[in-house]
């Protein structure tokens, strides 16, 4: 299994400032023969399912604010919210797809 | 748009079999590129997948799960089920299903299964 894990569990930033959430992979998701790295970030709030923020680790789903930016490579990537704002408190989740079973991080909370 | 709806029983007695059912609309689950996922969240926990069919039927599995699994497609309602038998307490969580071309691209809301005597 590909282990996700990312950090930190929790961090608080404060209105209009960056967050940025770390996720390292146990083995590389980067697929060799299309150069795609198989690795998706969601955005979860209590009681609603998981958002598709970033896919492809930097394509930002379609409706998703540009403030959301995905990066990385390999086996570790990053999420970045470039200026916070208060509708962004959740928590995010890494996951892999390159192989199964498909497996996800432990989740990073973002408070205010 | 796809949309998807889980549906089966809240409550499930141990060492029973949990049955849950996804109603999809916007997608057919017998033709296109996609599979069709169970994903499940004990409550404040993180995400953990359970498996997933292929369009042709084809199916893959959590090992940690498999040996107690199964998935299947019911073509003529736009439906995918899931059967998990002997559960535990360790099964109660909320469990959604979702639409996986790669990435998991739409899920259901999920809904809440505890397991409980």
């Amino acid at each position: 299994d590909i282990v996700m894990t990312q950090s930190p569990d929790s961090l608080a930033v404060s209105l209009g400032e960056r967050a940025t959430i770390n996720c390292k992979s146990s083995q590389s998701v980067l697929y060799s023969s299309n150069n795609k790295n198989y690795l998706a970030w969601y955005q979860q709030k209590p009681g609603q399912p998981p958002k598709l923020l970033i896919y492809w680790a930097s394509t930002r789903e379609s409706g998703v604010p540009d403030r959301f930016s995905g990066s990385g490579s390999g086996t570790d990537f990053t999420l970045t919210i470039s200026s916070l704002q208060a509708e962004d408190v959740a928590t995010y989740y890494c996951h892999q797809y390159y192989s199964t079973p498909l497996t996800f991080g432990g989740g990073t909370k973002v408070q205010i | 748009q796809v949309q998807l709806q889980e549906s089966g029983p809240g409550l499930v007695k141990p060492s029973q079999t949990l049955s849950l059912t996804c109603t999809v609309s916007g997608a057919s689950v017998s033709s296109g590129d996609y599979y069709w996922s169970w994903i499940r969240q004990p409550a404040g926990k993180g995400l953990e997948w359970i498996g997933r069919i292929y369009t042709s039927g084809s199916t893959h599995y959590n090992p940690s799960l498999k040996s107690r699994v199964t998935i299947s497609l019911d073509t003529s309602k736009n439906q995918f089920s899931l059967k998990l038998s002997s559960v535990t307490a360790a099964d109660t969580a909320v469990y959604y299903c979702a639409k996986n071309w790669n990435y998991l691209d739409s899920w259901g809301q999920g809904t809440q299964v505890t397991v409980s005597s």
